[in-house]
């Protein structure tokens, strides 16, 4: 089982402030790992992707990965209330996506 | 944007009964997946499809499960005999090239399908 780990929440921020949300994963054999928003009853869209080390930046949002520690996070900069959702964290072992249940975030205005 | 559009949004059926859920994927898309997802849980793998066969699938996909294009676009989930845990949103998804190194998937707006 390719497990995928998030805290689920919910995560409170308030408008303006940075929200962190963090990934834990078990197969050191993932290859790439996505960010992905789900609002309540909606289809998971892509926010990011990254597969090298380090950090990668899309407009506010900022992925981090750390293969040795089996970790990825996303921030999420200036956070507004539209950014009220479920963060989904999912990888790709080469076969398929694993998705993780979701960290929830409410931004309050 | 191009976008995978499923039909239907919403069904309900009687228990025992087949259901057929339609998607089409981007247009210039090789890979097609279905997904699915339990209310309140995550979302989970079930088939991904290319080439014409089925190229994985998991272990929640059994004989109750069949796939299939029947054409140049339409790829469908066939589900015979449905039970109340057959109850869940099901997405189709489609990508470009198979996994890999951030190739990425796109998901469809879903089917909810709720067996009573």
């Amino acid at each position: 089982q390719k497990e995928v780990e998030q805290n689920s929440g919910p995560l409170s921020v308030p408008e303006g402030a940075i929200a962190s949300l963090n990934c834990t994963y078990s197969d050191r054999g993932s290859q790439s790992f996505f960010w992905y928003r789900q609002y309540s009853g909606k289809s998971p869209e892509l926010i990011m992707f990254i597969y090298s080390n380090g950090d990668k930046e899309d407009g506010r949002f900022t992925a981090q990965l750390n293969k040795a520690s089996q970790y990825v996070s996303l921030l999420i900069r200036d956070s507004q209330p539209s950014d009220s959702a479920t963060y989904l964290c999912a990888l790709d072992t080469g076969n398929q996506f694993y998705f993780g249940t979701g960290t929830s975030l409410t931004v309050i205005p | 944007e191009p976008e995978v559009t499923q039909t239907p949004s919403h069904q309900v059926t009687q228990m025992g009964q087949e259901v057929i859920l339609r998607c089409v994927p981007i247009s210039n898309h090789l890979y097609f997946y279905w997904y699915r997802q339990i209310l309140g849980q995550k979302v989970e793998f079930l088939v991904s499809f290319y080439n014409n066969e089925i190229s994985e699938k998991s272990e929640i996909f059994d004989d109750q499960f069949s796939v299939e294009r029947p054409d140049g676009s339409n790829f469908t989930l066939k589900i015979r005999s449905t039970k109340l845990e057959d109850s869940a949103m099901y997405f189709c998804a489609s990508s470009v090239t198979g996994t890999g190194y951030g190739n990425t998937i796109y998901f469809g707006e879903g089917s909810w399908l709720t067996v009573v």
